[in-house]
């Protein structure tokens, strides 16, 4: 089955830096891959997905891409606020195997004023 | 409305007692699941279903049953709960192709 990893689990930023949450995966039938906010208290939430045929997508602040050949992908947010400071979780989804999606570990990242 | 709604939000338990954690959703969706999330962050699939006949296990079943009561409808059950089952649990749906899985706001159990 897929085997998705994550890293770091424990991200900490100044206001203004960029982050970067990196994830790898171990099938190379997975072709999408999004990925989700969780805020204290909150359910995760979609905040960006890409799709094995792109291999950059940005929405504002917050940008991933995807190296089908190494396997991995990654979250860059860009001039963070303190409000970025969440729970970000990856994950791989394969066309088959009942399409369902595998998790990361999860990074909580930490955006200090 | 919120699409995905889990009851109850809190909820403390006694060892050995038996608990129902309900879920349902607005999205239309045919598939939902249950996740459980531990303080080490991660999101452990409890049960999945893809649609009111279906019912799968997930990779931490021990210990816990489902009902998909309708299309909108799946619940969680600790027949007896322990306290290693302390966790924050999750519901979700998504499409038939896994896209747009959407989570409830989580039920948070502790067993004492």
């Amino acid at each position: 089955g897929e085997n998705v990893e994550q890293h770091p689990s424990t991200l900490s930023v100044q206001e203004g830096d960029s982050a970067v949450i990196k994830c790898t995966y171990s099938d190379s039938a997975s072709n999408y891959f999004p990925w989700y906010k969780q805020e204290l208290g909150k359910g995760p939430q979609l905040i960006i997905d890409i799709r094995s045929n792109v291999g950059e997508k940005k929405d504002q602040r917050i940008a991933v891409t995807l190296n089908k050949t190494a396997k991995h992908f990654s979250l860059h947010i860009t001039e963070t606020q303190p409000e970025d400071s969440a729970v970000y979780f990856c994950a791989a989804r394969k066309n088959n195997a009942g399409n369902m999606l595998t998790f990361g570990g999860g990074t909580r990242l930490m955006v200090k004023p | 409305d919120a699409d995905v709604t889990q009851t109850p939000r809190n909820r403390i338990t006694k060892t050995g007692k038996r608990i129902m954690l309900e879920c349902s959703q607005t999205k239309g969706h045919d598939r939902m699941y249950w996740y459980r999330q531990d303080p080490g962050l991660g999101l452990r699939l409890i049960y999945y279903s893809f649609d009111v006949k279906d019912i799968n296990k997930g990779e931490i079943s021990d210990g816990y049953s489902v009902s998909r009561q309708a299309q909108a409808k799946f619940s969680l059950s600790l027949e007896s709960a322990i306290p290693n089952q302390t966790a924050l649990y999750f519901c979700a749906t998504s499409g038939s192709q896994g896209y747009g899985y959407t989570f409830g706001s989580g039920t948070r159990l502790t067993v004492v």
